[in-house]
């Protein structure tokens, strides 16, 4: 696609409930991250694939997190058992390859836990 | 963990002046990369400089890196109301793949 695109863009979930954000990254854009905003502050890594593999899942904060790329392309971060300090963006990006080069973001999930 | 801290954390001119943000890191990087982002949503990416360079120039954005101080700065000049975001670095280390660490960014208001 032209852009990154990240669905759904709010969600509001019980706290305990299980959510799925989903990341379709630029077509042909081998390299993916995932990122967590909370407000005021920078964005912070959770993981990062390059194909279908997590090169790195060291900011994934517990096993409540996990992320799946099977295919290669469209990424999703599931988080079991929400608590309230999950509320945050979560930010996905891609880029062309895992050297060094540009992001691009997409606008990003605003997951609220109540 | 955020291995940038900006300097200063908000900022606040009037349109037509200069920014002038500053980003310090910890760590060997391999490229420093500036990113802008307007209320709260993704963020854009502005300029990518190499540990190997220097200087870099992209319109009226100017960044800066010295390696020696582990420090870079932005600067936009003739700003304009349209630039008011929040500005990040994010450095890439030295066998990181790609993998970047955001800094804790400046808020800048531009005011007509």
């Amino acid at each position: 696609g032209a852009g990154v695109s990240q669905t759904p863009s709010n969600k509001v979930t019980e706290k305990g409930k299980y959510v799925e954000l989903r990341c379709d990254p630029i077509s042909g854009h081998t390299a993916l991250y995932w990122y967590r905003q909370s407000l005021g502050q920078g964005p912070e890594f959770l993981i990062y694939f390059q194909g279908t593999g997590a090169a790195d899942d060291s900011g994934l904060p517990n096993d409540r997190f996990f992320a799946v790329r099977p295919e290669g392309s469209v990424s999703t971060l599931k988080i079991q058992r929400t608590e309230r300090g999950d509320s945050a963006m979560y930010l996905c990006a891609s880029s062309l390859d895992r050297g060094e080069r540009p992001y691009t973001f997409g606008s990003g999930t605003r997951l609220t836990v109540v | 963990s955020q291995q940038g801290e900006e300097d200063p954390q908000a900022l606040s001119i009037q349109e037509g002046e200069n920014a002038t943000m500053n980003c310090s890191y910890k760590t060997s990087i391999n490229n420093l990369q500036w990113y802008r982002q307007n209320s709260g949503r993704g963020l854009v990416h502005l300029i990518l400089i190499r540990s190997n360079e220097r200087e870099k120039h992209s319109g009226r954005l100017r960044v800066t890196l010295d390696t020696s101080k582990k420090s870079s700065s932005l600067l936009i000049t003739a700003s304009r109301a349209a630039d008011t975001a929040s500005y990040f670095c994010a450095t890439g280390l030295t066998g990181g793949g790609n993998k970047l660490t955001f800094g804790t960014g400046t808020q800048l208001k531009v005011e007509l």
